[in-house]
């Protein structure tokens, strides 16, 4: 069965803090990963997506790695911000007979003033 | 450019009755999925449109269906509604679908059942 789990399930840290946030995979046939951050209340906002190809991907002051072998993708926030203050998700693709797209159970994240 | 767009945003519902979800992708996607949130259960994946044929379909009764119209727009029916059938419903948009590409999502649509 493919289960995706994110831990701790809630962090709060003070603001400018580095911080990363974990994402373990059961079935290293992963075809691709995403990371995606949600308000209260709101849809889903897409952060970065790594492909099976590749092992990390950037943007800004965000970083996210995928070690399939491990199975586990980790995203990197750097120097905190309270507009950060989110739920963060990762998401994770299957091939096969019945792909589709599994969810984590996120981390809610709040970053104190 | 405009986003991915769920009506309507909210509504309420009692047992036995039918809903019908609508979302419009953002222009030039071709792919749209649909996904029910709720505290219990979190994020679980419903069904996958590309070009109006149903291309994935997650864990659901049957009570849940959808169909992809030729401009892309897509519903998503409930039939029979139930008192777990309370959730948000999400929407996502993508060009390349789920495997190759990235997803947007909308605002969701939250469906209260009495």
């Amino acid at each position: 069965k493919q289960e995706v789990t994110q831990i701790p399930a809630a962090l709060s840290v003070p603001e400018g803090e580095n911080l990363v946030l974990n994402c373990s995979f059961t079935d290293s046939a992963i075809y691709n990963l995403q990371w995606f951050r949600q308000d209260p209340g709101k849809g889903l906002t897409s952060l970065l997506l790594i492909q099976s190809s590749q092992r990390e991907q950037t943007s800004g002051r965000l970083n996210a790695s995928l070690d399939k072998s491990s199975g586990r993708s980790t995203l990197y926030i750097a120097a905190s911000q309270p507009g950060d203050s989110a739920t963060y998700l990762c998401a994770g693709f299957y091939t096969g007979t019945a792909s589709k797209l599994t969810f984590g159970t996120g981390t809610r994240l709040q970053v104190t003033l | 450019k405009a986003g991915v767009t769920q009506t309507p945003r909210y509504l309420i519902k009692t047992r036995g009755q039918q809903v019908t979800l609508s979302c419009s992708p953002i222009s030039g996607h071709r792919s749209v999925s649909w996904y029910q949130q709720t505290p219990g259960q979190g994020l679980q994946f419903l069904f996958e449109y590309f070009s109006e044929t149903q291309r994935n379909k997650g864990n659901f009764p049957g009570r849940f269906s959808g169909r992809q119209f030729s401009n892309s727009r897509s519903e998503m029916n409930v039939s029979t509604l139930e008192l777990g059938d309370s959730a948000l419903y999400l929407c996502a948009s993508s060009l390349r679908g789920h495997k190759n590409g990235e997803l947007f999502f909308g605002e969701g649509s939250r469906l209260t059942v009495l």
